[in-house]
């Protein structure tokens, strides 16, 4: 099982670009990474996926480097909406042995 | 599309008493799995579902138990209810394969008494 490292919490401010990074060391050949978002009292929300290189959507931007050990989340021009937990995952569901494991996420603040 | 839902939204139990936990899902997804979530905290697996009749133990199975017959839904059953099953329960769904996301209910926001 791959498992995640991210930092506890993070703080910054409106219009600021953030950066999250993920360490998934032992990351399998066949992982997707994958980024969640979550708001309290709400269920986790998918983000943006990536298996190498860099992923952007309307949201987010994910690089990820050729070892594929880590992973960067990219938020661009953050505002006080984007005030949630951050969850990295590594893994896939394609076996019958499949467990999806969540770390422990990074708490993002945004000030005003 | 109504997605991932579950019910109760909320729920208060006594120790020792029973209840199930219901799950659905209209997505036609093959694998379904419960977690929980305790205050400040991340999301630990309980039990898992590849697929209509297969189930398998998470990282924190103890005191629940589950069932799959049919593939929208996975209930999770709690066999006599403890204060440290005091949580939120977040039931979610995907489909395989290798770049599947999981897709999150609202949660069960449960106590214990």
């Amino acid at each position: 099982l791959a498992k995640t490292t991210q930092p506890i919490s993070m703080d910054s401010y409106e219009g600021q670009e953030v950066n999250i990074t993920c360490s998934h060391n032992n990351i399998a050949t066949n992982d997707y990474i994958t980024w969640y978002q979550q708001f309290p009292s709400q269920g986790p929300r998918f983000i943006i996926q990536g298996y190498k290189t860099k992923v952007t959507n309307e949201v987010a931007s994910l690089f990820i480097p050729a070892d594929r050990k880590s992973s960067t989340l990219s938020l661009p021009r953050v505002s006080l909406s984007d005030t949630a937990v951050y969850y990295c995952l590594v893994g896939a569901v394609y076996s019958s042995a499949s467990k999806i494991i969540f770390g422990s996420g990074t708490r993002l603040s945004i000030r005003p | 599309n109504a997605g991932v839902t579950q019910t109760p939204k909320f729920q208060v139990l006594k120790t020792g008493q029973s209840m199930t936990l219901q799950c659905a899902q209209d997505m036609n997804h093959e694998y379904m799995s419960w977690y929980r979530q305790d205050p400040g905290m991340g999301l630990r697996l309980i039990h898992y579902s590849v697929g209509a009749g297969i189930t398998d133990q998470g990282e924190v199975p103890n005191g629940y138990n589950v069932s799959r017959s049919t593939t929208e839904d996975f209930p999770l059953r709690l066999l006599s209810a403890a204060p440290s099953q005091t949580s939120v329960y977040f039931c979610a769904s995907s489909s395989q394969g290798y770049d599947q996301p999981q897709h999150f209910g609202d949660g069960t926001r449960l106590s214990i008494l």
